[in-house]
């Protein structure tokens, strides 16, 4: 969904760097998500940030942070890269006000390799 | 907790004919169950969801869904396939009082041949 942008989309570095992963969205929603996907593991939630000041651990979040730095930056950081953390990052977004199912719009991912 | 369980890694089907991507799903109390699909080099897209009421539900590119609540399933389905619909497709769910906080399966690659 072009009104979710991830940057950078591959990213390879090495272990013990530190790597941001930024999400942008025009959509006006007030809810975003971290996922990372993993194969035959389908998404796994990382972070959820429900407003500017409201930011929430996920299912796996070890070894990662999040900054909400406004309505429509979500960024996503490594502090020290390992290479179990290689894998393909989605952001997502929500509308709670869209209806009682506030249906989850994700961006196009950012593969991420750590040597 | 709730869990989705997608027991196909992978379907193949020939160009035309009907196709289904199972889905069997765990969760206390009514669900919210969703459908997404994967193309390649992008991200997940939305293809449709049940809230409640009608057990069938239909979305996007001609696929629907049938919710059966005494198997606990969600299975997709489409009556022809397109060889365009070879993706990877992802069903989840969502309890009605946990938020937004969804589960997904592990995923089914759909492989459509002409």
């Amino acid at each position: 969904d072009a009104d979710v942008t991830q940057t950078p989309r591959n990213r390879i570095t090495k272990t013990g760097k530190r790597i941001m992963l930024e999400c942008s969205q025009t959509k006006g929603h007030d809810r975003m998500y971290w996922y990372r996907q993993d194969p035959g593991l389908g998404l796994r939630l990382i972070y959820y940030s429900f407003d500017v000041k409201d930011i929430n651990k996920g299912e796996i979040s070890d070894g990662y942070s999040v900054s909400r730095q406004a309505q429509a930056k979500f960024s996503l950081s490594l502090e020290s890269a390992i290479p179990n953390q290689t894998a393909l990052y989605f952001c997502a977004t929500s509308d709670p006000s869209s209806g009682r199912t506030d249906t989850q719009y994700f961006g196009p991912g950012t593969r991420l390799t750590v040597l | 907790a709730q869990s989705v369980a997608q027991p196909e890694d992978q379907v193949n089907v020939a160009e035309g004919n009907p196709l289904t991507v199972k889905c069997t799903y765990s969760v206390s109390g009514n669900p919210y169950l969703f459908w997404y699909v994967q193309y390649p080099n992008r991200g997940l897209q939305f293809l449709l969801k049940y809230i409640t009421g009608d057990n069938l539900v239909k979305g996007s590119y001609g696929f629907e869904a049938e919710f059966n609540k005494s198997q606990t399933s969600f299975h997709l389905k489409k009556p022809s396939a397109l060889v365009s619909d070879s993706a990877l497709y992802f069903c989840a769910v969502r309890p009605h009082n946990a938020g937004n906080m969804l589960t997904f399966g592990g995923g089914t690659r759909l492989m459509v041949k002409p």
